[in-house]
């Protein structure tokens, strides 16, 4: 079964800090892992999408690197600010769960809080 | 250029009655995804249509359902509800190409409240 971990669960970091947030997936047989953006009580806003074939993306402060056969993908912001506080999802389309029918397989995601 | 839009944003039921959500993809996206997300469950795949087809459903009963639109609208209908079934419903819209998955860009998400 295709199973996505995100760790840390929570993370709280003062204003200008780089972080790494973190997401593990059991396995490695994937299309492509795609990370997300949700605010409390809101929809999901792509942030950037990795695939298979690719190792990194990059969008403004954001950094996605994929590995693939250790089953990893992190997530790197720099310089972060307020403004970044949200929960930070990853979703996996996996080759043998539906991945190529539509199912994106999430984590529980990391609540992060950027302090002024 | 319009985002996903749903409706309604928020929705209160009883048990036992049917709720209905709607989903406008993006211009030009012709495959429509559903979601659910419940508190501590995390996001669970509900469906996919294609082409006006349900191509793909996840692991819920029938008794949630949905059809596609010509215009590749969607509606999401569940039946017979439950209290478990309170939850923000999410849709998503994509191109449809052969091979591998396009980015899914979400809709803000109608908060179903079941009583």
């Amino acid at each position: 079964k295709q199973e996505v971990t995100q760790i840390p669960a929570a993370l709280s970091v003062p204003e200008g800090e780089n972080l790494v947030l973190n997401c593990s997936f059991t396995d490695s047989a994937i299309y492509n892992l795609q990370w997300f953006r949700q605010d409390p009580g809101k929809g999901l806003t792509s942030l950037l999408l990795i695939q298979s074939s690719q190792r990194e993306q990059t969008s403004g402060r954001l950094n996605a690197s994929l590995d693939k056969s250790s089953g990893r993908s992190t997530l790197y912001i720099a310089a972060s600010q307020p403004g970044d506080s949200a929960t930070y999802l990853c979703a996996v389309h996996a080759m043998n769960y539906g991945g190529s029918q539509g199912n994106l397989i999430f984590g529980k995601g990391t609540k992060l809080s950027v302090k002024p | 250029e319009a985002g996903v839009t749903q409706s309604p944003t928020h929705l209160i039921k009883t048990r036992g009655q049917q709720a209905t959500l709607r989903c406008s993809p993006i211009s030009g996206h012709t495959s429509v995804y559903w979601y659910q997300q419940a508190l501590g469950l995390g996001l669970q795949f509900l469906l996919w249509y294609d082409e006006g087809e349900e191509r793909n459903r996840g692991n819920f009963p029938p008794r949630f359902s949905g059809r596609q639109f010509p215009n590749y609208s969607s509606e999401l209908n569940v039946n017979a509800l439950e209290l478990e079934d309170s939850a923000l419903y999410l849709c998503a819209s994509s191109f449809r190409t052969s091979g591998v998955r396009e980015t899914q860009y979400f809709g803000p998400g109608t908060r179903l409240t079941v009583l």
